[in-house]
């Protein structure tokens, strides 16, 4: 069935990295785009980040615009956020989710059913 | 970047009553917009894609409405595990954006 596991995330002090990584299983990895989706704790859904299916393009929340990026690998079926520069404000259980639509390619490449169970990340000294 | 403005923040309900959460962008999305649910803990769950698409496995009792800048998540008859949070989402364009949720309570 499909899965999607997180991982690589823990504490760390602002100003530095951290990479996550979503490995899927159950479909076809290299004919999807892949979201990352943050929440907060005790706050709302913040949509992060977005790559195609072929990696091809990227986009990005305003909010972490050239601080984070996000990659695949379709060798490894897995998808990375390289996480830079990170402040207090990025402290927030992070999910990898997929799109619905295979070979994605227009602008509505929407969050799907498939997600991850998160993996959290605090920024703190 | 589109702003989604949900109403209300939280609502108080009883079991068969009949919801309806609403979802304002700041410009026109065409029908590009989902609605999600989510509990304690939990990843949250695709309901509505394209504003009236029911996700595949939902109950029928979930609908969404709405073109351009007003979207409507209707529950028919709420079900003691309908009590959860919902979002909206737009995928018209990026960066896609999230409404700030509605908590939807036990009365």
């Amino acid at each position: 069935q499909v899965q999607l596991v997180e991982s690589g995330g823990g504490v760390v002090q602002p100003g530095r990295s951290l990479r996550l990584s979503c490995v899927v299983a159950g479909f076809t990895f290299s004919n999807h785009g892949m979201h990352w989706v943050r929440q907060a704790p005790g706050k709302g859904l913040e949509w992060v980040a977005f790559i195609w299916y072929d990696g091809s393009n990227k986009y990005y929340a305003d909010s972490v615009k050239g601080r984070f990026t996000i990659s695949r690998d379709n060798s490894k079926n897995t998808v990375y956020l390289q996480m830079d520069s990170l402040r207090a404000e990025d402290t927030a259980m992070y999910y990898c989710a997929r799109d619905d639509i295979p070979y994605c390619s227009s602008i509505s490449c929407y969050v799907g059913r498939w997600w991850g169970q998160g993996t959290l990340v605090t920024v703190s000294s | 970047a589109i702003q989604m403005t949900q109403s209300p923040s939280s609502l108080s309900a009883s079991v068969g009553d009949r919801v309806t959460i609403t979802c304002r962008a700041s410009q026109g999305i065409s029908n590009d917009l989902g609605w999600y649910q989510q509990k304690p803990g939990k990843a949250p769950k695709l309901l509505i894609y394209a504003a009236s698409s029911l996700q595949s496995g939902v109950p029928s009792r979930f609908s969404g409405s709405g073109s351009g800048t007003d979207f409507t998540l209707t529950i028919s008859s709420l079900q003691p595990e309908d009590f959860a949070t919902y979002y909206c989402l737009q995928d018209y364009t990026y960066p896609y954006t999230f409404g700030q949720g509605t908590k939807l309570e036990v009365k």
